[in-house]
């Protein structure tokens, strides 16, 4: 049963170009988040998503970026016009449902993004 | 609003001495609290998580962590740490209301060394 996917392991932008992060759940989770975790910090919710329904965007932030989760393939977390402070590591999480008492998140292994 | 304070960015300490990595956290509601460890390159892996029910929480690789609700605190504690638990340690809250959507602490780098 493999885990949480997520490509490319590494990606490297210039300023102003495009990046898409990839990431497909766990077998039967429908339930997908991202996180983004920048140097020397924790983990900060970005997205969660559900098959074709942004659920809560809360910590997207208001200009570049965008996520989505179709009802065919990965969830794509897309960053637009990237700049130097978008290098981090994204990590994207599925679960099977939203109850953290049957539903722990399981995580991939990221995609760290870094912007020249 | 949640917070999750972990004091300690680093920790080092010897092989088979115990350790303790501290986790303070505010809310205004109930609720879950998880610690999650992050080895080098890699995602995170749930050691464990308290829902209700026992304040004494047992996780894999023989860590433990007890719930204080009046000190706020969810410390994490290994009586006689190895090598390989070298890692990012992350404290995680969520409110139970929306509970997979997870406030995560700052980390702590527990170093193990011989």
């Amino acid at each position: 049963n493999a885990g949480v996917m997520q490509n490319p392991r590494h990606l490297v932008r210039r300023r102003g170009q495009e990046a898409r992060l990839r990431c497909s759940p766990m077998k039967g989770h429908s339930h997908v988040y991202w996180y983004r975790q920048l140097p020397e910090e924790g983990l900060k919710f970005m997205v969660y998503l559900q098959k074709e329904n942004i659920i809560d965007e809360s910590g997207m932030p208001k200009e570049r970026f965008s996520a989505e989760f179709p009802k065919e393939g990965p969830s794509i977390l897309r960053i637009q016009q990237v700049v130097r402070g978008d290098s981090a590591a994204y990590f994207c999480a599925s679960s099977p449902g939203q109850g953290a008492s049957n539903s722990p998140l399981h995580f991939g292994n990221g995609t760290r993004l870094t912007v020249t | 609003a949640q917070s999750v304070t972990q004091l300690d960015s680093q920790v080092p300490v010897f092989e088979e001495a115990p350790v303790e990595l501290r986790c303070n956290y505010s809310s205004s509601v109930s609720v879950y609290l998880f610690w999650y460890v992050q080895y080098p390159n890699q995602g995170l892996q749930l050691l464990l998580k308290y829902l209700s029910g026992s304040t004494l929480v047992k996780g894999i690789n023989g860590f433990e962590a007890e719930f204080n609700k009046s000190q706020t605190s969810f410390h994490l504690r290994k009586p006689s740490v190895h090598i390989s638990d070298t890692a990012e340690y992350f404290c995680a809250v969520s409110n139970t209301g929306t509970a997979s959507k997870l406030t995560f602490g700052t980390g702590t780098r527990l170093q193990v060394t011989l």
